[in-house]
């Protein structure tokens, strides 16, 4: 069975522009969640979708940051315009609808830099 | 939230058993404790979870006491390959969906 997929593994930006993140999940879960990784520290949960309805973006810096998953399986992660403190991992991860274990499965990651 | 806390790091002899503490006194009662470990360069990966009853899997054990307000992780014969950052969380339920926050984790180094 194929794991969740993201691309790029790698991207090196300037500062104000933009970038994007796509990441397909395992298929057929319905839950798909982003999590950023900071130098050092566990991931935090920037937005969490079920099918293609965003459930949780509390934490998703509107300003400059958005997402978007169309037809409920792959997802898009964009920044626009990127700042420096951006420069971190971006993590996928995608579950099965509630009522499963609770794990969840995680992407490698795209590791971001801004200069 | 029940939050956790966790040693930053611990050392651990290949072949010898990792036992990872995790704190996590204000826990309720509908919450699990998950364990997850991220592999440098690698996303997190689920290692085990439990609710009150001990449990084990191929690749652990957890051990909670039974106040539930702390559990551990045990590695019973660590291997290189086992160096990584443990992550001990609470399950929040939140509007009926699966919620996990992860804290900083415990860096393991298992040394030859």
């Amino acid at each position: 069975e194929a794991g969740v997929v993201q691309s790029p593994r790698y991207k090196i930006i300037e500062k104000k522009q933009p970038v994007a993140f796509w990441c397909n999940p395992i298929s057929g879960h319905n839950t798909l969640y982003w999590y950023l990784q900071n130098l050092g520290q566990g991931p935090e949960l920037l937005i969490r979708y079920e099918n293609e309805e965003a459930v949780d973006d509390s934490q998703l810096p509107k300003d400059r940051f958005s997402a978007e998953r169309l037809k409920g399986v792959d997802s898009t992660l964009k920044i626009q315009p990127a700042e420096l403190g951006d420069s971190a991992v971006y993590l996928c991860a995608s579950s099965p609808r509630e009522g499963s274990t609770g794990e969840l499965f995680f992407g490698e990651g795209s590791r971001l830099t801004v200069l | 939230d029940a939050k956790t806390t966790q040693p930053p790091s611990m050392d651990c002899a290949e072949g010898r058993a990792a036992n990872l503490p995790c704190n996590h006194s204000t826990i309720s009662g509908n919450e699990y404790v998950y364990w997850y470990r991220q592999i440098h360069s690698q996303g997190p990966q689920y290692i085990i979870h439990g609710l009150k009853n001990n449990e084990t899997n191929e690749m652990a054990s957890l051990i909670i006491t039974e106040d539930r307000k702390s559990s551990t992780l045990i590695l019973p014969h660590a291997t290189l390959r086992d160096t990584a950052v443990y992550y001990c969380i609470v399950r929040l339920r939140s509007g009926g969906y699966n919620k996990l926050i992860f804290g900083a984790g415990t860096r393991l180094a298992v040394h030859p």
